[in-house]
C-alpha cells in the first residue's frame, strides 16, 4: 500500500511563474519529509525537505510546507525556471526506511 | 568528489542467471539502501544497511540479496533474477538518518 502519494503525474507552468507540487501521506508516524528532483539517466538529487515539527522550510526559491491535521507536504517554486524541469519526488521517513511516492514530472515552459 | 557509484549502468541477462550489482560511496556514510523505479509506483526500498554487518529487508526485498561487509560498499546480488526484476536500480547512502539520501546514477536491468 502506497504510504507517500504523488496523484499528479505531470505538471506545466509558464517561466515565471509559480509551481506547486502536492504529495500526500498516510502514516501520522512519518517524522522527516524531503523533495527530491531527478534529471533523466541521473539518481535522485535532494532539494529541500522539513521536519515534522515544523510547517515550513525555505530555501531559496522553494519552500516546502506541511499540514499536518491534513498529512499534505506541498513544493512551492517561485519563479520557476525551465531547468526546474525534472520530476520531482515527495519522500518521507521513520522507522530507518524512505518512503517516495510516485514522481510529477514539472515541465517549464519558456 | 562526494559520490555514490553504481556498475553497471545498463545489464541485460537471463532469467536464474546470478548477478551481482555493486554500489560504492566515499563519503564515509553509515546508512546505504537499495531502491527500485518502476513506473507508477516510484522509489521502492529494498534493503538498507545501518552500518557495517547491519541490515534489513525494506518494503520488496524477496528475490534480492545484500552484504556489508565494508562501510563503503553494499552490492545488490539478484541469485535467479527473473524477469518481475527488470527495473531501475538506485543505491544511496546517508551519513544518518536525518540527512539527505544521496543517490547513484542508476542501473537499468533487463532480465529477459
Amino acid at each position: 500500500d502506497q504510504q507517500v502519494k504523488q496523484n499528479s503525474p505531470s505538471l506545466s507552468v509558464q517561466e515565471g511563474r509559480i509551481s506547486i507540487l502536492n504529495c500526500d501521506y498516510t502514516n501520522s508516524m512519518f517524522d522527516y519529509f524531503l523533495w527530491y528532483k531527478k534529471y533523466p539517466a541521473e539518481g535522485p538529487t535532494f532539494l529541500i525537505s522539513i521536519s515534522s515539527i515544523k510547517d515550513k522550510n525555505e530555501d531559496g526559491r522553494f519552500t516546502v510546507f506541511l499540514n499536518k491535521s491534513a498529512k499534505h507536504l506541498s513544493l512551492h517554486i517561485v519563479p520557476s525556471q525551465p531547468g526546474d524541469s525534472a520530476v520531482y519526488f515527495c519522500a518521507a521517513y521513520t522507522g530507518n526506511q524512505f518512503y517516495f511516492g510516485t514522481g510529477t514530472s514539472l515541465t517549464v515552459i519558456p | 568528489e562526494a559520490q555514490v557509484t553504481q556498475n553497471p549502468r545498463y545489464l541485460i541477462t537471463v532469467t536464474g542467471k546470478k548477478l551481482t550489482v555493486t554500489c560504492s560511496q566515499n563519503m564515509n556514510h553509515e546508512y546505504m539502501s537499495w531502491y527500485r523505479q518502476d513506473p507508477g509506483l516510484g522509489l521502492r526500498q529494498i534493503y538498507y544497511s545501518m552500518n557495517v554487518e547491519v541490515t534489513d529487508k525494506g518494503d520488496v526485498p524477496e528475490g534480492y540479496k545484500v552484504s556489508r561487509k565494508e562501510k563503503r560498499n553494499f552490492p545488490l546480488i539478484l541469485e535467479s533474477p527473473s524477469p518481475n526484476q527488470t527495473s531501475l536500480y538506485f543505491c544511496a547512502s546517508s551519513s544518518g538518518l536525518f540527512p539527505p539520501l544521496h543517490f547513484g546514477n542508476g542501473t537499468r536491468l533487463t532480465v529477459t
